[in-house]
């Protein structure tokens, strides 16, 4: 089965911090992709970025980091420095050829409160 | 300029009233979905088209019915409302329905209230 779980449902931080959101994914597939997107106060979902399983690199993007190890099927989020912008809910995703018609699995969210 | 837009963005109606909702994308992409995000936050795909074709029909009730007049425009149309259809519904584009990596782009969001 196909399943993306991420167990924090609400982090609460003071800016200045760092704060890591966890990602765990399950599937049988040797191929697959990982996604993150951001979904701010204001509702949009933004896309974060898109990891295939064959590349284990780490990746930064300014005050963000990802850290994918398929030995614990973990795709964990880092915002380093957090600022208020920052506060969302962040929802980790999985697309493989077995999601059932190339469906996108979406995990339940965790909700990022920076307080100022 | 938007990439993926959606109209109404608040939808309030009465119970048993049939409403639809638009979306059109200006990416020149092949693939759009449509979404279902609840009050607890969580998502799930709800159909998505191919070229105009439906491709996956997520074991949702028939009173939603999506229609594709053309790859750019993707409607949800529902009949006879119920309470537990108030939610956010989010539309999304991608390049092309496979291979699985394609990365999908969401609209801003309707927000379905049912009264």
């Amino acid at each position: 089965a196909q399943k993306v779980t991420q167990a924090q449902t609400e982090i609460s931080v003071v800016e200045k911090e760092d704060v890591t959101l966890d990602c765990v994914y399950e599937t049988r597939d040797t191929t697959y992709y990982l996604f993150w997107y951001k979904q701010p106060p204001s509702g949009e979902l933004v896309f974060l970025i898109r990891r295939n399983s064959f590349d284990e690199q780490n990746e930064i993007s300014g005050r963000y980091s990802w850290n994918f190890q398929k030995s614990t099927s973990s795709f964990n989020f880092t915002i380093t420095a957090s600022q208020v912008v920052d506060s969302a809910v962040y929802f980790c995703a999985l697309s493989s050829p077995n999601t059932g018609g190339f469906k996108t699995i979406f995990g339940a969210g965790t909700r990022l409160f920076v307080k100022a | 300029d938007t990439a993926v837009s959606q109209t109404p963005k608040y939808l309030v109606t009465q119970m048993g009233n049939d409403k639809s909702i638009k979306c059109e994308q200006n990416l020149g992409h092949d693939t759009m979905y449509w979404y279902k995000q609840d009050s607890k936050k969580f998502l799930k795909i709800m159909f998505s088209y191919n070229n105009k074709e439906l491709i996956i029909n997520e074991t949702v009730p028939n009173r939603f019915s999506p229609k594709s007049p053309d790859k750019a425009h993707l409607n949800l149309h529902i009949n006879s409302l119920e309470l537990g259809d108030s939610a956010v519904y989010f539309c999304a584009s991608s390049r092309r329905l496979a291979p699985p990596e394609e990365t999908q782009y969401f609209g801003p969001g309707t927000r379905l209230l049912v009264l």
